[in-house]
């Protein structure tokens, strides 16, 4: 059984703070990777999704992508009590057709 | 508006009863996915289709089925036999293989 690993948290920051999600995953042949937010009760809602490896910024936020040491993470500069979230990791599932496999999530408290 | 819709928002059913979730989409993607969320696990895909009238289970298929008699349409059906099916349900779709999904709203189901 391919495993996407999170830390569930909760991860407190606080507010203009830098924010690290990391997430691991063990299907070596994974070739494509998300980050979803979902808040209480809502659905995931897409934040970014990367392919190779290395940095890929969006606004406030970065994912960083190692695909040798099979481990990716988010970035969210200047955190707000808005970001404050369960934060879902995502890895498509080689040959799977876009199967995906998702990670149980981290939990972000953003403080005053 | 573009964007994928799931009815209804809350649904409760009796025991031994057969329940019908509602998922279209207006965004023209070929592919379309079921999950269901538990609390304190990942989404885990039930079914998904990549395109009209074709479709593949996923990883916890049984007590399900679904059709998908039209591109904009993926309807999912919980059966009797689905030993616990409360939980939130989830639909999703993407352009095509291996590109990102985006979800629906949810639809929670209450069995009692």
């Amino acid at each position: 059984q391919k495993e996407v690993e999170q830390n569930s948290g909760p991860l407190s920051v606080p507010e203009g703070a830098i924010a690290s999600l990391n997430c691991t995953y063990s299907d070596r042949g994974s070739q494509s990777f998300f980050w979803y937010r979902q808040y209480s009760g809502k659905s995931p809602e897409l934040i970014m999704f990367i392919y190779s490896n290395g940095d890929k910024e969006d606004g406030r936020f970065t994912a960083q992508l190692n695909k040798a040491s099979q481990y990716v993470s988010l970035l969210i500069r200047d955190s707000q009590p808005s970001d404050s979230a369960t934060y879902l990791c995502a890895a498509g599932v080689t040959g799977g057709g876009n199967k995906l496999t998702f990670g149980t999530g981290t939990q972000l408290k953003v403080e005053l | 508006d573009g964007g994928i819709t799931q009815s209804p928002k809350y649904l409760f059913r009796k025991e031994g009863q057969n329940v019908t979730l509602s998922c279209e989409q207006n965004l023209n993607h070929d592919a379309m996915y079921w999950y269901r969320q538990d609390p304190g696990q990942g989404l885990r895909l039930i079914y998904y289709s990549q395109i009209v009238n074709d479709f593949q289970k996923g990883d916890i298929a049984e007590g399900y089925s679904v059709s998908r008699e039209k591109k904009e349409s993926f309807p999912l059906t919980v059966t009797s036999a689905q030993k616990n099916p409360t939980a939130f349900y989830l639909c999703a779709s993407s352009i095509g293989t291996y590109y990102e999904q985006y979800f629906g709203p949810g639809t929670r189901l209450t069995v009692t």
